[in-house]
């Protein structure tokens, strides 16, 4: 079976820090995948970045990295110079082997980015 | 514009009654699925399909319904037999290309209210 957690219920940020968020994962799968949606206060979900189990590189994309710990299985997001636009609730999510079509999601982090 | 619509955006339906949550995509894709969100909670999967005429149960199927028609729709009923049907409900689609990287995309969903 396929967990995420992810430990911090809530954050408060100051506006233009760095800020990281914390998601852990266990699965027993060698191969998987690792996402991290953003839901604003509309509620939609919307996609921010992927790593893969045997990506050699941590993923980045724009103010988002993934700082990937396989040993530690730990897929935590880092967003530079936070903006008041980030202010969102956050979802780590996994997807297993081949054929296992779900995604698993973490109970979310709401990020509040303080002006 | 390529995206997911999902309507209506607020549904109320007394005890009772079955209704049907609506999810069209024109990304051409194969792969659709709908998630259901409670407060506090990350997603749980309903059902999925990965084909035209194909769906799979997921978590939480029971007191749930799907029909996949036509690749582009693939609508959700809302039975009389689901005990707690008050939540949140995202439709999500992914290309449905084999591994751990299909990224799932979501619409902006509907908050379902039993009355």
């Amino acid at each position: 079976a396929q967990k995420i957690t992810q430990t911090q219920p809530g954050m408060f940020v100051q506006e233009k820090e760095a800020v990281t968020l914390d998601c852990t994962y266990d699965t027993s799968d060698p191969s998987y995948g690792l996402f991290w949606y953003k839901q604003p206060s509309s509620g939609e979900m919307i996609f921010l970045i992927y790593q893969g189990s045997y990506d050699q590189q941590n993923a980045t994309e724009g103010r988002y990295s993934l700082n990937f710990q396989k040993a530690r299985k730990s897929a935590n997001l880092v967003i530079s110079a936070s903006q008041l636009g980030d202010s969102a609730m956050y979802f780590c999510a996994m997807r297993g082997k081949v054929g296992n079509e779900k995604l698993t999601f973490g109970t979310g982090t709401r990020l509040t980015i303080i002006p | 514009d390529g995206g997911i619509t999902q309507s209506p955006k607020y549904l109320f339906r007394k005890e009772g009654q079955n209704v049907t949550l609506s999810c069209e995509q024109n990304l051409n894709h194969d792969a659709m699925y709908w998630y259901r969100q409670d407060p506090g909670q990350g997603l749980r999967l309903i059902y999925y399909s990965q084909i035209v005429n194909d769906f799979q149960k997921g978590d939480i199927a029971e007191g749930y319904s799907v029909s996949r028609e036509k690749k582009e729709s693939f609508p959700l009923t809302v039975t009389s037999a689901q005990k707690n049907p008050t939540a949140f409900y995202l439709c999500a689609s992914a290309s449905g290309r084999a591994g751990n990287t299909d990224t799932q995309y979501f619409g902006p969903g509907t908050r379902l209210t039993v009355l």
